[in-house]
């Protein structure tokens, strides 16, 4: 079963937009993170947010989490046409660590 | 450069046949992982590994195989058990201990295709 579950899974803006994905789970997490992926690459790591953080800045992104509601939100201000990619949310669930559990992706379309 | 390597990046496979992945870090990371993605869906734990010699079945162990014998080197054997190995394969790693923030470093896949 998925932890986490990403919200839409597919987006499609113009450049300059902001663009805002929603991530869910079902148990309690020590830390969510965020990973980006590029058609038929690896996965790259973006931001990572504790338990005991509400928000968290990396330059254009902007990540949120409500432990109350178990979810997350990640916002990329200024969107660009090389910010088109599959962003996947993970948590350590109750596996620690060591069993990362990821969401399904949402697929970000900017368009110039 | 540091980083995680994967080969090949493309493999077919006959049915009945056995498949080995390979992954090579020069992180010097303790942790190694591998993970199966299919289209639309997240990814998935097969097998991960803390420390040389040992290693633990993730959530889709059945079908898969690995070792652990040096440091640098964790390849994944997808045998014939498998029933459904078309997929895309992703390795990872991260250092474990004090230095470990919990971030997965991933190489850049194989996709392996059952003709």
């Amino acid at each position: 079963s998925q932890q986490g579950e990403e919200d839409p899974q597919a987006l499609s803006i113009q450049e300059g937009e902001n663009a805002t994905m929603n991530c869910s789970y079902k148990t309690s997490i020590n830390n969510l993170q965020w990973y980006r992926q590029n058609s038929g690459r690896g996965l790259v790591h973006l931001i990572l947010i504790r338990s005991n953080e509400r928000e968290k800045h990396s330059g254009r992104l902007r990540v949120t989490l409500d432990t109350s509601k178990k979810s997350s939100s990640l916002l990329i201000t200024a969107s660009r046409a090389a910010d088109t990619a599959s962003y996947f949310c993970a948590t350590d669930g109750p596996g620690g660590y060591n069993k990362l559990i990821f969401g399904a992706g949402t697929r970000l379309a900017v368009h110039p | 450069d540091g980083g995680i390597t994967q080969s090949p990046k493309y493999l077919f496979r006959k049915e009945g046949q056995n498949v080995t992945l390979s992954c090579e870090q020069n992180l010097n990371h303790d942790a190694m992982y591998w993970y199966r993605q299919d289209p639309g869906q997240g990814l998935r734990l097969i097998y991960y590994s803390q420390i040389v010699n040992d290693f633990q079945k993730g959530d889709i162990a059945e079908g898969y195989s690995v070792s652990r014998e040096k440091k640098e080197s964790f390849p994944l054997t997808v045998t014939s058990a498998q029933k459904n190995p078309t997929a895309f394969y992703l390795c990872a790693s991260n250092p474990r201990g004090q230095s470990n923030t919990g971030e997965l470093f991933f190489g850049e896949g194989s996709r392996l295709t059952v003709l």
